[in-house]
């Protein structure tokens, strides 16, 4: 049971362009949400989170958008650097046990120069 | 250090042996998560320490895996009897609280069964 799913598995983007990640979850108890990028060899690194009680947190040039009726979240990074290419991996906590995450597949962004 | 440090960083054993990975979470950090990662998947919640007690095991496959946190800082996951479907990298996290609080996470140990 996928309660958290990235259904796009490669974008691939113009360097200056807009990149727009997707994340769909299916458990309503679900109210914290985060955005972690990961490079080869090393662990996920914490880039931006969002409460439910909002619907936009921005930071810099990332921000992530929330729908709770939608049950879908999205991250755009504005302009697209060739640094910016990893995977991305949204994950959601809450409910029962708010210590836990549940990540989705990930996305590999690639960032062509 | 003033990041998550897991060891060792790769462990090649064989099937049926016993393995420890250990992690030393980011001084002061209460809360300490377990993950599995295998190829092309997102990390899988293995099990959460509050201080020194596992506040939530339930993604523990089997009982095989046990984990401790004796002192309330470094944790050691422990896997018994190992299968070659433990293969994966195994992640430790940190954070200074939980419920809406970002995890910071070890650059993993990626564990091989022969």
């Amino acid at each position: 049971d996928q309660q958290v799913k990235q259904n796009s598995p490669s974008l691939s983007v113009q360097e200056g362009r807009i990149s727009i990640l997707n994340c769909d979850y299916t458990n309503s108890m679900f109210d914290y949400f985060l955005w972690y990028k990961k490079y080869p060899a090393e662990g996920p690194t914490f880039l931006i989170s969002i409460s439910s009680i909002k619907d936009k947190n921005e930071d810099g040039r990332f921000t992530v958008f929330l729908n709770k009726s939608a049950k879908h979240l999205s991250l755009h990074i504005v302009p697209s650097q060739p640094g910016d290419s990893a995977v991305y991996f949204c994950a959601a906590s809450g409910g029962t046990s708010y210590g836990k995450l549940t990540f989705g597949q990930g996305t590999i962004l690639t960032v062509h120069p | 250090g003033a990041g998550v440090s897991q060891t060792p960083s790769n462990k090649v054993t064989e099937k049926g042996k016993y393995v420890e990975l250990r992690c030393d979470p980011i001084s002061g950090h209460t809360a300490l998560y377990w993950y599995r990662q295998s190829l092309g998947q997102g990390p899988e919640f293995l099990i959460y320490f509050q201080g020194t007690g596992a506040a939530d095991d339930s993604g523990l496959p089997n009982d095989r895996f046990f984990a401790v946190r004796p002192e309330g800082s470094v944790s050691t996951l422990k896997i018994q009897r190992t299968e070659r479907g433990d293969s994966a990298v195994y992640l430790c996290a940190s954070s200074a609280g939980t419920g809406g609080t970002e995890a910071f996470f070890g650059q993993g140990t990626r564990l091989t069964v022969v």
